[in-house]
């Protein structure tokens, strides 16, 4: 079993869609959680960072955290064209030294 | 946040063959990392280059075929060597650059070995 499990998809949605892209994972050491946006032929971007359980909200974008389920969510509300990218979760244990990826899903937004 | 640049940002080799890979970045950083992106697949870390320090690696990898360079605290280069098809990837550059330790990535380099 790999520690994180990400959907692959692709996922395609109309534009103003609401998108839901969603992780789980293993290892209840994980205590910092982050999404990455990466464009084709581009490196990641760090696009929200979240510790504690509950949600967190920044523009379009709303990250939500089950600890007690061990799920991970962003939501991207009213999604645009320029949305179309792979989505990354990924996650680090207290100690902070090493990330861990989920497989990252594709998402394409049709305009 | 980080400014990171990595060269070549794509490259086409021959089998058999070696290339090195650098990274560089705007301010002065600790930890550095090396990943792997395969096609369709997650990131995989490498190493981890601290300045002073050989490199510590993941298993499945090793420093003959990974060697790893960190001359000083804003600069590393990865090598790939004795190339096969089954290492064309993309090589990605990231440092711990963030208040609560974020990673930033570079661009990455594209390598295809024929």
């Amino acid at each position: 079993q790999k520690e994180v499990e990400q959907d692959p998809g692709p996922l395609s949605v109309p534009e103003g869609a609401i998108v839901s892209l969603n992780c789980t994972y293993s290892n209840s050491a994980f205590q910092y959680f982050m999404w990455y946006r990466q464009y084709s032929r581009k490196g990641p971007e760090l696009l929200m960072y979240t510790y504690s359980s509950g949600n967190k909200e920044d523009g379009r974008f709303t990250a939500q955290v089950d600890k007690s389920s061990k799920y991970i969510s962003l939501f991207i509300r009213d999604s645009q064209p320029s949305d179309s990218a792979t989505y990354l979760c990924a996650m680090t244990d207290t100690g902070g030294f090493k990330t861990i990826f989920g497989a990252g899903t594709r998402l394409f937004v049709k305009a | 946040s980080a400014v990171i640049s990595q060269k070549p940002s794509r490259d086409i080799c021959q089998r058999g063959t070696s290339l090195t890979i650098q990274c560089q970045v705007d301010s002065q950083v600790t930890m550095m990392f090396w990943y792997r992106q395969q096609p369709g697949q997650s990131l995989t870390l490498i190493a981890t280059a601290n300045q002073g320090s050989e490199a510590t690696y993941e298993s499945g990898f090793v420093i003959d075929k990974f060697p790893i360079s960190r001359p000083n605290l804003t600069f590393s280069t990865l090598t790939v060597s004795n190339m096969s098809p089954e290492d064309s990837s993309i090589y990605l550059c990231s440092v711990s650059a963030g208040p609560r330790g974020e990673l930033f990535f570079g661009e990455g380099s594209r390598l295809t070995v024929l």
